[in-house]
């Protein structure tokens, strides 16, 4: 199945340090979503993108919609220990008529504090 | 309060014995899907469904099934599970955009 090219796998930081972490893929989407997963729990939606070039912010997050409609970014600004999860990017297409979500492989945080 | 439920939360069971995992939503959502976690794949969408009646294939349908004769349940059914279908189960639905997801079911099929 389809999936998507997330970076880095895993991150270790400072708190305070910021975070930067990508998505790719190889087929476009007409929406990019940013989801964090805490350890036990299903993911939550941090940043939906609705078109290319949107730059959005959500708090210390912002997260960007790439112009070519394949690739997204989240960076995190001064990160705090609770900022530790799993973030996951996701692509939804609407092609075709189906409404199918594809996943990033997920990006897992630590902080150190 | 709002929010989506699963269970059963843990199941350990054998290859072949027929099972399913529910899931119960209580904001009115139009749209539901259920996906599996594994380590280093991320999540990947078994099967979504629009509306009542109406469902589809994900990225990995292969070995499950589900039905959607209401709009609040949308039950995934394993006719005859194998081990390679262990894994973190998770359901989710919503009304746009944002998906909101249950708690997980942890399976492991021996």
């Amino acid at each position: 199945g389809q999936q998507l090219n997330q970076s880095p796998q895993s991150m270790f930081i400072q708190e305070g340090e910021d975070v930067s972490m990508n998505c790719t893929s190889s087929s476009i989407f007409n929406t990019w979503l940013w989801y964090k997963q805490d350890p036990g729990e299903g993911p939550v939606l941090l940043i939906a993108l609705y078109k290319a070039g949107e730059l959005t912010s959500n708090g210390r997050l912002t997260a960007q919609f790439g112009i070519t409609r394949k690739d997204s970014f989240l960076n995190i600004s001064a990160s705090i220990p609770s900022d530790v999860g799993i973030y996951f990017c996701a692509g939804q297409s609407t092609t075709s008529g189906t409404y199918k979500y594809i996943f990033g492989t997920g990006t897992r945080l630590k902080v150190l504090a | 309060e709002a929010q989506v439920t699963q269970n059963p939360r843990y199941l350990i069971t054998v290859t072949g014995k027929k099972l399913t995992v529910t899931c119960s939503q209580n904001m009115n959502h139009e749209y539901m899907s259920w996906y599996r976690q594994d380590p280093g794949l991320g999540l990947r969408q078994i099967y979504y469904s629009m509306n009542v009646e109406v469902t589809d294939k994900g990225d990995v349908p292969e070995g499950y099934k589900v039905s959607r004769k209401e709009k609040r349940n949308f039950p995934l059914i394993l006719e005859s599970p194998s081990p390679n279908q262990t894994s973190l189960y998770f359901c989710a639905s919503s009304k746009g955009i944002e998906q909101y997801f249950g708690p997980g079911t942890r399976l492991t099929v021996t």
